[in-house]
């Protein structure tokens, strides 16, 4: 299995803040990254697949770049409604694989 | 808009065999492949599997066989079963389409069933 490994675990930020949070792949998954977005008591959302493609109706403060390996997850100005916690998911090779996830806490 | 629509039994016994379905709504579901994802209280995500009508499914090995997916196009609907249950199988389970590039792009609110005696 493919293992993805993210951090940091948690941070912490403030509204406006620019934030990345990074996942390594235990071995390559050429483009298939995906970024999810969770909120307590809700279902995952898609932010981002194919390492930097925005899903329909994510706002663009959200990017994703790396290659391989290693990926980034960027939101360039925190908006209260980011607080959440973020897993990236490789849908390379079965099984599918996720991140343990990040949680994004206000400071 | 595609809609998604987990049901199926809250609580079940040790032992005994889940039973899970996904209505799809508001798209065919001849037209792309279904995953479902649970989510154990606390944890992260894990893949189950997925499945496309016209094929047969692919399974994390880490269920050791005891899962089954199944499609039934007449209902439109999605099915998990999860057999051998146990208190390790408590999680939220979610029903997903999968996009050109494997990934969840529409989810299903996801239902929570709680293995215990």
């Amino acid at each position: 299995d493919i293992q993805m490994t993210q951090s940091p675990s948690s941070l912490s930020a403030s509204v406006g803040d620019r934030v990345t949070i990074t996942c390594r792949a235990s071995q390559t998954v050429h483009n298939y990254l995906s970024w999810f977005q969770q909120k307590p008591g809700r279902a995952p959302e898609l932010l981002i697949y194919n390492i930097y493609t925005l899903q329909s109706g994510v706002p663009s403060r959200f990017s994703g770049s790396g290659t391989g390996t290693d990926f980034i997850l960027t939101i360039s100005s925190l908006q209260p409604e980011d607080f959440a916690t973020y897993y990236c998911q490789q849908s390379y090779s079965t099984p599918y694989t996720f991140g343990q996830g990040t949680n994004l806490e206000t400071k | 808009q595609v809609d998604l629509q987990e049901s199926g039994p809250g609580l079940v016994k040790p032992s005994e065999t889940l039973s899970l379905s996904c209505t799809v709504s508001g798209g065919s579901i001849t037209s792309s492949y279904w995953s479902w994802i649970r989510q154990a209280p606390g944890k992260g995500l894990e893949w189950i599997g997925y499945i496309y009508y016209t094929r047969s499914a692919t399974y994390n090995p880490s269920l050791r066989g005891r899962v089954t997916l199944s499609i039934d196009t007449s209902k439109n609907q999605v099915s998990l079963i999860l057999t051998s249950v146990t208190a390790a199988d408590t999680a939220v389970y979610y029903c997903t389409r999968l996009n050109d590039f494997w990934t969840g792009d529409h989810w299903g609110q996801g239902t929570l069933v709680t293995v215990s005696s």
